[in-house]
């Protein structure tokens, strides 16, 4: 069963605590994405990767980072330097780097709260 | 900046019901998406297209390029349809391989 997987789905933070999120891909696909979602806005891309070990960042990438060692896996390690970190994060791939007209295939997403 | 706008943001329909959600964007695109996102979070892909129109059981996505205009229509709506569904769209341009999202549109479907 080919998929995305996050881990873990709920997770609870103290503030001042770096925490790493879990994405890993069995599809074989080149591309891999973060996206964060809050209330009432649209998803918003934190990094995304073409390929192993090169990554660029997307529209929010301050306070957060990521790795690409591996084609099947693309860790978000949210810092203490992200302002607010309570949201909802996605991870996401799509077949081909250029992606432009391919589909994205979502994970099921973890929930962040920072206590 | 481009944006992506959703209309309407809340829609309670009966079982039933003939349903259309409404997207709009801005500039040039390569491609745009319909995705559905149930309660408890995970997202599907429903559609991508970036001309005409497709179909796949009861739903149907247009688009309509000059008017820079996609609608996603729901026929015979039931309460698993209920979910928030998302427009997003690829901006055409060299190194354009971000999506911009709308909010979101969420639907609730009434037995």
């Amino acid at each position: 069963d080919g998929g995305i997987t996050q881990s873990p789905k709920y997770l609870f933070r103290k503030e001042g605590q770096n925490v790493t999120l879990s994405c890993e891909q069995n599809l074989n696909h080149d591309a891999m994405y973060w996206y964060r979602q809050d209330p009432g806005q649209g998803l918003r891309l934190i990094y995304y990767s073409q390929i192993v070990n090169d990554f660029q960042k997307g529209d929010i990438a301050e306070g957060y980072s990521v790795s690409r060692e591996k084609k099947e896996s693309f860790p978000l390690t949210v810092t203490s330097a992200q302002k607010n970190p309570t949201a909802f994060y996605l991870c996401a791939s799509t077949r081909l780097a250029s992606g432009s007209t391919d589909t994205q295939y979502f994970g099921p997403g973890t929930r962040l709260t920072v206590l | 900046k481009n944006e992506v706008e959703q209309s309407p943001q809340n829609l309670t329909a009966q079982e039933g019901e003939f349903i259309t959600i409404n997207c709009s964007y801005s500039v040039g695109i390569s491609a745009l998406h319909w995705l559905q996102q149930h309660p408890g979070g995970g997202i599907v892909s429903l559609f991508m297209l970036s001309s005409g129109k497709k179909k796949h059981g009861r739903l149907i996505a247009t688009i309509n390029i000059q008017e820079k205009h996609s609608s996603l229509h729901i026929t015979a709506s039931h309460p698993r349809d209920s979910a928030v569904y998302i427009c997003a769209v690829r901006y055409s341009g060299a190194g354009s391989y971000q999506l911009t999202f709308g909010k979101g549109t969420k639907l609730s479907v009434i037995p």
